[in-house]
């Protein structure tokens, strides 16, 4: 079966600390989503990772793709209360446009 | 540019009802897919398009029906109506190449059916 599952479900951060979340999937793929929702909102694409070893930055957000490990990390710096929201990552498990998403990380900061 | 636009944007159904959903999009695009996201779930994909006069099942297909008929439409169908198609419904498109790929997502439809 095929999987993606992100750790944690939710997390709490405090402003102005550093934070990882980890999004990893259960067969090889080379095509790694990362999108914002915020609450009642559509999906904002974030990054899109295309290939082992990608690493993407916007802003206070990094993401890096190791295909080797079935793992992507969304690394947060300093995070600030803009940023809360839930996040999902997809993969395209089967190389031919269908996404499997994960269930999503809520995330929320606090002052 | 409008980018992706969906119709309506809330309905509600009774049990048995048909209606059509309407993803339109003008970024000649040509992939085309259909989502439902539940609470506490992330997005599972219904149905997509890989191009004009193409459909393909998801992993949820089940109780819906799509066409493709132009390159800027996709739509999706529920011949009959059953509470569990209660759900928030969301129509992406995408340009997918080997180095670069931009998804873009409609603004939903909340569908609830009685």
């Amino acid at each position: 079966e095929l999987k993606v599952e992100q750790n944690p479900l939710f997390l709490s951060m405090q402003e102005g600390k550093n934070y990882t979340i980890y999004c990893n999937y259960s067969t090889t793929s080379d095509r790694l989503y990362w999108y914002r929702q915020d609450p009642g909102k559509s999906l904002e694409s974030l990054f899109v990772l295309l290939s082992n070893g990608a690493v993407k930055q916007e802003g206070r957000l990094m993401a890096s793709l190791d295909t080797k490990a079935r793992l992507s990390t969304l690394h947060i710096t300093a995070a600030v209360h803009d940023l809360s929201a839930t996040y999902f990552c997809a993969v395209d498990l089967e190389a031919n446009s269908k996404l499997t998403f994960g269930k999503g990380i809520t995330l929320s900061v606090r002052p | 540019n409008a980018g992706v636009t969906q119709t309506p944007k809330f309905r509600v159904l009774k049990t048995g009802q048909s209606m059509t959903l309407l993803c339109a999009q003008d970024m000649n695009h040509e992939y085309m897919y259909w989502y439902r996201q539940d609470p506490g779930m992330g997005l599972r994909l219904i149905h997509y398009s890989v191009g004009e006069g193409t459909t393909a099942k998801g992993e949820v297909p089940d109780g819906y029906n799509v066409s493709r008929l132009k390159k800027q439409n996709f739509l999706l169908g529920l011949e009959s109506a059953a509470p569990s198609q209660t759900s928030v419904y969301f129509c992406a498109s995408t340009v997918r190449g080997r180095q670069t790929e931009t998804q873009y997502f409609g603004p939903g439809t909340r569908l609830l059916v009685l």
